[in-house]
């Protein structure tokens, strides 16, 4: 099953672009790549995913190397709302099962 | 109103009780999971269900059961609880129609927080 590797912590200004980085060297050709976070005291929303190409939508960005190895999740503008725990995980296999590791707990600083 | 929703949101209990948590989803989709979260270690599955028929063992079902009533229920039970099932326990969803490769977005509830004394 594909494992992904995160920084255990990052820190941001509020208003200022965020890159969250993610390897998942053991991806395989069908997995999907997605990204979830968790806000204090609530259940993980997602945030986006995506294949080969990179992905917007009015959450944020990913970018997604062309070996598929790596990704990053891209906050253009963070705002204080923004300070969560990001996962980064990808498809387990046919059985389509989501492997979760222990994310990224980002700090968005006014 | 939210579209997954999980009963009851906090609950203590004593060690040996038996315990039902349950979720429920208006979202339509197929595929229901329990996981537990515990600091330090993230998010484990513990048991999923891609349809009404089909039951599947995550990775610590041990200790724990479920039951799919409907598509749209999901309930977990521990059976006998100890204090080391003290945990936040959330339910998710995901839509399983559709060809491959499959993106199988979940969809989380608010979660329900148990302590086992």
């Amino acid at each position: 099953d594909a494992k992904t590797t995160q920084p255990n912590s990052m820190e941001s200004n509020e208003e200022e672009p965020v890159h969250l980085p993610c390897n998942h060297s053991t991806i395989s050709g069908t997995d999907y790549i997605h990204w979830y976070r968790q806000l204090p005291s609530q259940g993980p929303e997602y945030v986006i995913h995506g294949l080969t190409s990179n992905v917007n939508n009015r959450m944020a960005s990913l970018a997604i190397a062309e070996d598929r190895k790596s990704s990053t999740l891209i906050l253009h503008r963070a705002t204080l709302r923004d300070a969560a725990v990001y996962y980064c995980i990808v498809n387990a296999g046919n059985n389509r099962k989501l492997i979760w590791g222990l994310g990224t707990s980002l700090a968005v600083n006014p | 109103d939210a579209d997954v929703t999980q009963t009851p949101r906090n609950r203590i209990t004593k060690t040996g009780k038996r315990i039902m948590l349950e979720c429920s989803q208006t979202k339509g989709h197929d595929r229901m999971y329990w996981y537990r979260q515990d600091p330090g270690l993230g998010l484990r599955l513990i048991y999923y269900s891609f349809d009404v028929k089909d039951i599947n063992k995550g990775e610590i079902s041990d200790g724990y059961s479920v039951s799919r009533q409907a598509q749209a229920k999901f309930s977990l039970s521990l059976e006998s609880a100890i204090p080391n099932q003290t945990a936040l326990y959330f339910c998710a969803t995901s839509n399983g129609r559709g060809s491959p490769p499959y993106t199988d977005t979940q969809y989380f509830g608010p979660g329900t927080r148990l302590t086992v004394l």
